[in-house]
Order: C-alpha cells, then sequence, then structure tokens
C-alpha cells in the first residue's frame, strides 16, 4: 500500500526558533496534502490542504503566517513553525491521498511529529 | 456542515468479548464514504475500515465489521473476539467526493486482560 513518511518525529527546540516539518509520499504522487494537529486525547483538527504548485488553503483560525506550507513537488510537502512558542507545542500529522489508487479515497497518514517548544 | 459525533468518550471490554463503538454523522450529500481509523499509543494513524455509501452492505474486516444505517446516519463499529492490541483511540471519519476528511472526537477504547 502506500506509504506517507513524516520527519522528524520529535523535535525539541527553543521559543523563537523556526521548525520545518516534512512529509513525503514514497510510492505515489500526491497533488493534494493535508496537515493536522492533535492535542492529547483529542481529535485530529484540520489545519491546511497543501496544494502541489501553488498556495495552502487555510482552516479558519490558523495563521498562514505562523504555519508555513509549502508544496513544491508531487511527492513532499513542509510545514514550518515559524517562531515557535510553547503553544505551538503539540502533534503534527500529515496526510495525503493517491489520486490514482484503485482506493484514491483512503487518506495515508504519516506516523507524526511531536513538538515540543521550551 | 458535514458533523461526525463520537457520544462515547471512553470504552472497555473484557478480552474475548464483543465491543461496539458509536458513530453519528449529519451531511446533505449522498455520495461519500465513511471510515473508522485506529491510533495506537504509537499515535500512528491505522486505516480499519471503511464503507461506500453506496453500498447497502455492511463493511467487514476479519474481526471489524460495521453496522451502516444511511437513513439514520449512523455507522457503528463492531470488533468481535477483542484482543489486547486493540487498545487505541478509533476515530470515525467522513468523506465526500473528493473533498477533505472530517473527524468524530474519538472514542479511547481499553481492552481489559
Amino acid at each position: 500500500g502506500a506509504v506517507v513518511s513524516q520527519h522528524p518525529s520529535w523535535v525539541i527546540c527553543k521559543s523563537g526558533t523556526s521548525v520545518k516539518i516534512e512529509c513525503r509520499s514514497l510510492d505515489f504522487q500526491a497533488t493534494t496534502m493535508f496537515w493536522y494537529r492533535q492535542f492529547p486525547k483529542q481529535s485530529l483538527m484540520l489545519m491546511a490542504t497543501s496544494n502541489e504548485g501553488s498556495k495552502a488553503t487555510y482552516e479558519q483560525g490558523v495563521e498562514k503566517d505562523k504555519f508555513l506550507i509549502n508544496h513544491a513537488s508531487l511527492t513532499l510537502s513542509t510545514l514550518t513553525v515559524t517562531s515557535a512558542h510553547p503553544e505551538d507545542s503539540s502533534f503534527y500529522i500529515c496526510s495525503a491521498r493517491d489520486p490514482e489508487g484503485a482506493t484514491n479515497e483512503k487518506l495515508f497518514f504519516g506516523s507524526g511529529t511531536q513538538l515540543s517548544v521550551l | 456542515a458535514q458533523t461526525v459525533t463520537q457520544s462515547q468518550p471512553e470504552m472497555s471490554v473484557q478480552e474475548a468479548e464483543t465491543v461496539t463503538l458509536s458513530c453519528t454523522y449529519d451531511t446533505s450529500e449522498n455520495n461519500y464514504y465513511l471510515f473508522w481509523y485506529k491510533q495506537p499509543p504509537s499515535r500512528q494513524m491505522i486505516l480499519v475500515i471503511r464503507q461506500e455509501a453506496y453500498k447497502q452492505q455492511n463493511a467487514t474486516e476479519n474481526r471489524f465489521s460495521v453496522n451502516f444505517q444511511k437513513a439514520a446516519k449512523s455507522f457503528s463499529l463492531k470488533i468481535s473476539d477483542s484482543q489486547l492490541g486493540d487498545t487505541a483511540m478509533y476515530f470515525c471519519a467522513f468523506m465526500f467526493t473528493g473533498n477533505q476528511f472530517y473527524f468524530g472526537t474519538g472514542t479511547s477504547l481499553t481492552v481489559i486482560p
């Protein structure tokens, strides 16, 4: 089945620094990827939809200048948390659909990134 | 707007017994997909089962089956012969063609040995 790789799996940073999270589709081309945020024992909250070659679509309440998304190729989307603060500490998950797959309505998830901002 | 509701925040079941997790949704769409995802302590999201709304037959995957009631907009998950490895958060999710996923709030399931 389709594989989505997310890196790093965890990161600790100082307040005020920027952190980049990568999401790669390893065996398919993902024109669209999704970025979620998950707080402990809560559901996945969609932050933005990442479109290859165009600007990301952000959900209401998500600061696009804080969470920069770049989808420069069909297999890579990146989320950069700029000037991170402790309240940005969370679990971030990316996902993608394989548009050419037999079950293209399925979402394939990365393994997630735990961000801790000190 | 699409909404997905899971009314059971926590559930427990004895090993080898059967448990049913509830999910209801609200949509005006006619063609859509419903899913149950499992998130174990590793936090990797794992697809458990998928149901196409145009299919009347309930989906089954080994010990996992669903009871899909389209008119009632209900989509429950039944886990038979529960195993310790089934302990996880379970999320019901909804998607209509070409659009994003909507997740429920989740049910934390604990299988008791």
